[in-house]
């Protein structure tokens, strides 16, 4: 059964904006981790946030975790075209699920 | 380029054809899986194989049929697959297992039933 869900399924932006996504998840977690999958290809790991951190930071992105809303966020800033992927959490405990995913569409 | 290689990209078989997937890393990872995805879909795990022992085995069918040699390779052996198999299959590694270790993915085998 499916753990996580993201939201929005889909988002298109103009370059240079900002992207936020959402991910919700049902069961208690170690970490939750956020991987990006352009088209084609397999899933690369982008940042990864404990169950004990609250906000992160690397390069371009910023992850948020609401462990008392079993929720957490992504946000892209300055969004490149090169951001365009399918991007989806991933919750990491007794088991380890993906999220639903979001597909981002930066237009140059 | 991955770490993770998979082989082959793609493949075409009939339902009554024997195939297997190659999954090879030589990042010394202890820990490595089989994930199904379907078009528009998150990745489904299949097996997770802990220091060469098969730990974890999301109920797959059994004309799926895992294999892991050596720490470095990973098998995925295909027997009377239908039509409903086809999809894009992932592998994954990480270092051990265990929560706090992100996976390393390859691009995956491409997989059509005719």
């Amino acid at each position: 059964s499916q753990q996580g869900e993201e939201d929005p399924q889909a988002l298109s932006i103009q370059e240079g904006e900002n992207a936020t996504m959402n991910c919700s998840y049902k069961t208690s977690i170690n970490n939750l981790q956020w991987y990006r999958q352009n088209s084609g290809r397999g899933l690369v790991h982008l940042i990864l946030i404990r169950s004990n951190e609250r906000e992160k930071h690397s390069g371009r992105l910023r992850v948020t975790l609401d462990t008392s809303k079993k929720s957490s966020s992504l946000l892209i800033t300055a969004s490149r075209a090169a951001d365009t992927a399918s991007y989806f959490c991933a919750g990491t405990g007794n088991q380890f699920y993906f999220g639903t995913g979001t597909s981002l569409t930066v237009i140059p | 380029d991955t770490e993770v290689t998979q082989t082959p990209k793609h493949l075409v078989m009939g339902m009554t054809n024997k195939k297997s997937l190659k999954c090879e890393q030589h990042m010394g990872h202890r820990a490595m899986y089989w994930y199904k995805q379907k078009a528009k879909k998150p990745p489904e795990l299949m097996f997770v194989y802990s220091y060469e022992k098969l730990s974890i085995n999301e109920s797959v069918p059994s004309r799926f049929s895992p294999e892991c040699p050596n720490s470095s390779l990973l098998n995925l052996h295909l027997h009377a697959l239908q039509p409903e198999d086809s999809a894009l299959y992932l592998c994954a590694s990480k270092m051990r297992a265990g929560p706090n270790q992100p996976q390393h993915f390859g691009d995956g085998t491409r997989l059509s039933i005719l």
